[in-house]
């Protein structure tokens, strides 16, 4: 398996407060991504980062922000968390060098709720 | 547990049988694939990929499809075991963008 650590795993939160997760990596692969996942709609980009201080947005990128400061760590943080954002987030990885990205390695997720 | 939605379309096969997984991609400029496998609690883990100047590829125990006429794409599972049972995503790679772009999945419930 793909070393690729999440933090929390759960978290319970209330409305307005900031959350950050955390993604750690062992495989010093270039692409980090963050995914969430709800319901009817699979997997939705929300950040990702293809190299240190290197980050672009996703499709669903609104409320969040994300820092890469090393090549191991990908955090994603809800600056004011809201309902909405209740979720199950997902961090991924990939060795690809490329403009084309290959096969993504994904963590065991976080789920997120907000009261 | 973690991920997978409630109301997913949902093929039910019984053990033994084969199964196709059916995904509509959107967009032409499309250039990668890639069948990914969900069990409840986890995280989706790859099955099989196949790039675009391919129509067919096989793995053990499956085979992807693809028809870039239509835009579709296809996974066959032979002589499927409970094990199997789960929900399937198809991603997609838009040539140039440096993410994967997934379908909504379908479980797959086996039966004994």
């Amino acid at each position: 398996d793909a070393g690729i650590t999440q933090s929390p795993r759960h978290k319970v939160t209330e409305t307005g407060t900031p959350v950050t997760l955390r993604c750690h990596q062992t495989e010093n692969h270039r692409y980090m991504y963050w995914y969430r996942q709800d319901p009817g709609h699979g997997l939705r980009l929300i950040h990702y980062s293809y190299g240190v201080k290197d980050t672009d947005k996703g499709e669903v990128s609104d409320g969040y922000s994300v820092s890469r400061s090393k090549t191991e760590d990908f955090l994603l943080t809800l600056e004011s968390a809201t309902s909405s954002q209740t979720s199950v987030y997902f961090c991924a990885i990939s060795e690809s060098t490329g403009w084309t990205v290959g096969e993504l390695f994904f963590g065991e997720g976080s789920r997120l709720t907000v009261l | 547990g973690e991920s997978v939605g409630l109301h997913l379309p949902t093929l039910s096969v019984q053990e033994g049988d084969n199964s196709i997984i059916n995904c509509a991609y959107s967009n032409s400029a499309s250039d990668y694939f890639i069948w990914y496998k969900q069990e409840s609690g986890k995280g989706p883990q790859f099955i099989i990929d196949i790039r675009s100047n391919m129509d067919k590829r096989q793995g053990q125990r499956v085979t992807v499809l693809l028809n870039k006429t239509v835009k579709h794409l296809s996974l066959q599972i032979a002589a499927t075991q409970p094990g199997d049972s789960a929900v399937y995503f198809c991603a997609e790679n838009i040539t140039g963008r440096r993410a994967l772009t997934f379908g909504s999945g379908t479980r797959l419930q086996v039966q004994p």
